[in-house]
């Protein structure tokens, strides 16, 4: 079987810093990517990680330990339009399987 | 290219219908993908297509559903007879080859089954 275990939400102040943590369990792995979601919109890429280490991009910075079977998301300088749904996605080779997603709330 | 396209984009139906609901891939992506996304179950995959061929439909819940990918512009997903516990926002994504990583979502088809 596989699953994907994510905080289900977490709340921030503007300006902070947050970390999403993503611990998965699957048969056949090839990365662990991150998405984008709003309310009533479609989610969107954020990051691809299928290496161990840190993949930085603006204020988003992802994380990946294989050895681990874990990963997080580092949101850095927290702005009000961060907030929205985060998910996980196990990459088996083709086949993308999510996470339940985090709603971070972001509070001035 | 316009990205991925759905339609319709919202559905309202009566129990016992028959629903489809429609996909257009980005333009040489080969890999296509149907999720289902509600509160209880999140973003569930249900059927996964690669150069058209289904390759994994072990979400697809029942008999009830049945997906189809007869060229690589163009997918359905059917519902039928549909129900009450079908309504849910269905996302068609699609994502190219050679490493390339990121899927790409159509903005969603929000149905609901009275």
């Amino acid at each position: 079987g596989q699953s994907l275990e994510q905080p289900s939400e977490v709340t921030a102040v503007e300006g902070a810093i947050v970390q999403i943590n993503c611990t998965y369990q699957t048969s056949g792995f090839y990365g662990l990517s991150w998405y984008q979601q709003h309310d009533g919109g479609a989610p969107t890429f954020l990051s691809y990680n299928a290496l161990d280490g840190l993949e930085e991009t603006g204020r988003f910075s992802s994380f990946l330990s294989r050895s681990d079977s874990y990963g997080y998301l580092l949101l850095q300088e927290l702005q009000m339009k961060d907030s929205a749904s985060y998910f996980c996605a196990v990459d088996q080779g083709g086949k993308l399987i999510f996470g339940q997603g985090t709603e971070l709330s972001v509070k001035p | 290219d316009a990205g991925v396209i759905q339609s319709p984009r919202h559905e309202v139906t009566e129990m016992g219908q028959e629903v489809t609901l429609r996909c257009k891939p980005i333009s040489g992506h080969n890999s296509l993908f149907w999720y289902r996304q509600t509160m209880m179950r999140g973003l569930e995959l249900l059927i996964y297509f690669n150069n058209n061929v289904p390759i994994d439909d072990s979400g697809m819940p029942e008999d009830r559903f049945s997906a189809k990918m007869p060229n690589a512009s163009f997918s359905t997903l059917k519902i039928q007879p549909s129900e009450p516990r079908d309504s849910a926002v269905y996302f068609c994504a699609s994502r190219g080859t050679g490493g390339n990583t990121e899927a790409f979502f159509g903005q969603g088809t929000r149905l609901t089954v009275v």
